[in-house]
């Protein structure tokens, strides 16, 4: 365990579903990221959350829609997917936006679109 | 952009043998990090290395970096088995005093296999 744990592991929907995907820490930190890793690609950089507030919409579609109630948690809620939208789905934290240390990931969620 | 470019894109090595693998960038940079990922896990941190540092060490680990020649390398020595693993470099590069803009941004990395 890092500290960062992100729930489910594993998700398949089909493409009219609708789904969230969960991430929790408990590190005290105030920055908390989604990013997509898809085959053969570089981690892409989804959203940014700094202090509860998004500071980083890296022209994601709308089907994805991030929120973070608190600096613990943070969500993605998923609407009407494409298949080329399966990927892993990883949260990270980090201490907070000054990229002055690393960040934490979770195991990520393997998401499946059918 | 801001992203790096590992090289190679597979090593594959005997146990004991050292493992080094290289990443390039393009535009100047803050800090310079490496991370490990275990098949279809996170990525873990492994070392972070500053602008104005040219080398630093964590156990087996050795990065340096180059920011003339905009390149780092990652050396691990002694390498075992569970060294098997994807690594990545990310580079940070603040370009305000406020979080919008602020980015991580990875290369595409490099597989190293370990053979027993």
């Amino acid at each position: 365990e890092t500290g960062v744990t992100q729930t489910p592991r594993h998700l398949v929907m089909g493409m009219t579903n609708k789904k969230s995907l969960k991430c929790e820490q408990h590190l005290g930190h105030n920055a908390m990221y989604w990013y997509k890793q898809s085959a053969k690609k570089p981690l892409e950089l989804m959203f940014v959350y700094s202090l509860e507030e998004r500071v980083e919409n890296n022209s994601v579609p709308s089907r994805f829609s991030p929120e973070c109630p608190n600096s613990s948690h943070l969500f993605l809620h998923l609407h009407t997917l494409q298949p080329e939208d399966s990927a892993l789905y990883l949260c990270a934290s980090s201490q907070d936006w000054r990229l002055i240390a690393g960040y934490t990931f979770g195991s990520g969620t393997r998401l499946t679109v059918v | 952009s801001q992203q790096g470019e590992e090289d190679p894109q597979a090593l594959s090595i005997q146990e004991g043998e050292n493992a080094t693998m290289n990443c390039s960038y393009k535009t100047s940079i803050n800090n310079l990090q490496w991370y490990r990922q275990n098949s279809g896990r996170g990525l873990v941190h492994l070392i972070l290395i500053r602008s104005n540092e040219r080398e630093k060490h964590s156990g087996r680990l050795r990065v340096t970096l180059d920011t003339s020649k905009k390149s780092s390398s990652l050396l691990i020595t002694a390498s075992r088995a569970a060294d098997t693993a994807s690594y990545f470099c990310a580079t940070a590069h603040l370009t305000m005093i406020k979080a919008a803009g602020n980015k991580l941004t990875f290369g595409g990395g490099t597989r190293v296999l370990v053979k027993p």
